[in-house]
């Protein structure tokens, strides 16, 4: 089975502090992908790569920078993080037309 | 720009009623089309997909048809479980199917 894990599953944190939400696939994709997911909005794409050191911005990139070092990895960072950035954010990889999702990081900033 | 648009919940069911959660899409080209579910405090999973007009697509009892025509991908249920109480996603992927698109996501409730 696939298996993608993100780092944190709630993280509180203050405005202003850069923040680091990792995330890991073991099945060898290239493709990764963070989403932010807020009530009556579904999941926006934030960021996504396919391939290392490859990234493209997606539907709501301003507030956020992302690193893809290695293949299995894909980090999304907060520069300074902000109360509007308090949302569950998701991970996943994708093999042909489909997504495998991780189970999420709640973040709350103050 | 391609878009999704589903019925808003939260959908309150008796156990063993029938569901449909309506989904209707605007797109470009063929894309495939989905249903993700997302049960309390986890992160999404794939229910079921089609590919193609007029597939459908089914696990778990859960059933949707890609219908062209209407431009829809209703999921249906025959019998709900309280089981069942979870967060329901629509999505297409574009004609690449590099990038999915979301609908807003309809809350269903199964009360015993």
């Amino acid at each position: 089975d696939v298996k993608v894990t993100q780092s944190s599953r709630y993280l509180v944190k203050r405005t202003g502090e850069k923040v680091f939400l990792e995330c890991v696939q073991d099945m060898d994709h290239e493709n990764m992908f963070w989403y932010r997911q807020d009530p009556g909005l579904g999941l926006r794409l934030i960021y996504f790569s396919y391939d290392v050191k490859m990234k493209e911005k997606g539907d709501i990139p301003e507030g956020y920078s992302v690193s893809r070092e290695k293949k299995e990895r894909f980090s999304l960072i907060l520069e300074s993080a902000s109360t509007n950035q308090t949302s569950m954010y998701l991970c996943a990889s994708r093999w042909e037309r489909e997504q495998f999702f991780g189970p999420g990081t709640r973040l709350t900033v103050l | 720009g391609d878009s999704v648009t589903q019925m808003e919940g939260p959908v309150t069911l008796s156990e063993e009623a029938f569901l449909t959660i309506n989904c209707t899409y605007t797109a470009t080209g063929y894309p495939s089309l989905f249903w993700y579910v997302q049960y309390p405090g986890e992160g999404l999973q794939l229910l079921l997909k089609a590919t193609k007009a007029d597939d459908k697509g089914s696990n778990k009892g859960f059933e949707a048809t890609y219908r062209k025509e209407t431009t829809s991908f209703h999921l249906e249920k025959g019998s709900v479980q309280v089981s069942d109480s979870a967060v329901y996603f629509c999505a297409l992927s574009d004609h690449a199917g590099n990038m999915l698109t979301f609908g807003g996501g309809t809350r269903l409730m199964v009360k015993p």
